[in-house]
């Protein structure tokens, strides 16, 4: 079947990283996004990765593993405004029309 | 601003009766998606159109329907409203029919009291 897991809840320090990971369960693994969503808001693309490894857009880095079933979302020089919820988002080609498989999202509380 | 429109951005209605939800996607994209998101829930996809035509459905109610016209905008259609239905709602879109990232609108939040 399909499933994703994230943290529901992270809580981090106001200039400290924090890294959230995602795991996925699919039967044909086709691209992983990421979405930042603060609350009451629209989620907002972050990143994409379909081949393994670390991709890097400023202070946010995503890696994808696989093999593993695994990514993160690593997150430097934390600011107030990163206080919201992560989305990790896996395409499943075996899926209706590559639909995307949305996992629940982590809370992420940024303190000063 | 993600080119993604949404109107009405608040709709305040009773139980047992029938909205309609508006959305433009951005110029050139051709798919439209519709998202459900309850108060601290995760999205949930409804439906997804492209070109004019259904590509795939989520756990989309019978209660609801969607349609894209030619101009490529797409209306979503509650009907017989339950107090259960309160939520956000999003729309998004993406050039294709689902490699490139979906961008959002800034939702529409259905009140039924």
């Amino acid at each position: 079947g399909q499933n994703i897991d994230q943290p529901t809840e992270m809580t981090a320090t106001e200039g400290a990283i924090v890294q959230i990971n995602c795991t996925y369960q699919t039967s044909g693994f086709n691209g992983l996004f990421w979405y930042q969503q603060h609350a009451g808001e629209a989620p907002t693309f972050l990143s994409y990765n379909v081949l393994d490894g670390l991709e890097e857009k400023g202070r946010f880095s995503s890696f994808l593993s696989r093999s593993k079933g695994y990514s993160y979302l690593l997150l430097k020089e934390l600011q107030m405004k990163d206080s919201a919820s992560y989305l990790c988002a896996v395409r499943d080609q075996l899926a209706s029309n590559y639909q995307l498989i949305w996992g629940a999202g982590t809370k992420l509380i940024i303190k000063p | 601003d993600s080119g993604v429109t949404q109107t009405p951005k608040h709709l305040i209605t009773a139980t047992g009766q029938r909205v309609t939800l508006r959305c433009s996607p951005r110029s050139g994209d051709l798919s439209v998606y519709w998202y459900q998101q309850s108060l601290d829930q995760g999205l949930q996809f409804l439906i997804q159109y492209y070109n004019g035509e259904e590509r795939a459905k989520g756990n989309i109610l019978e209660r609801f329907s969607a349609q894209q016209f030619p101009d490529l905008h797409s209306e979503l259609n509650l009907s017989s409203l339950e107090l259960g239905d309160s939520a956000l709602y999003f729309c998004a879109s993406s050039p294709d029919r689902g490699n490139q990232p979906q961008h959002f609108g800034d939702g529409t939040r259905l009140s039924i009291l």
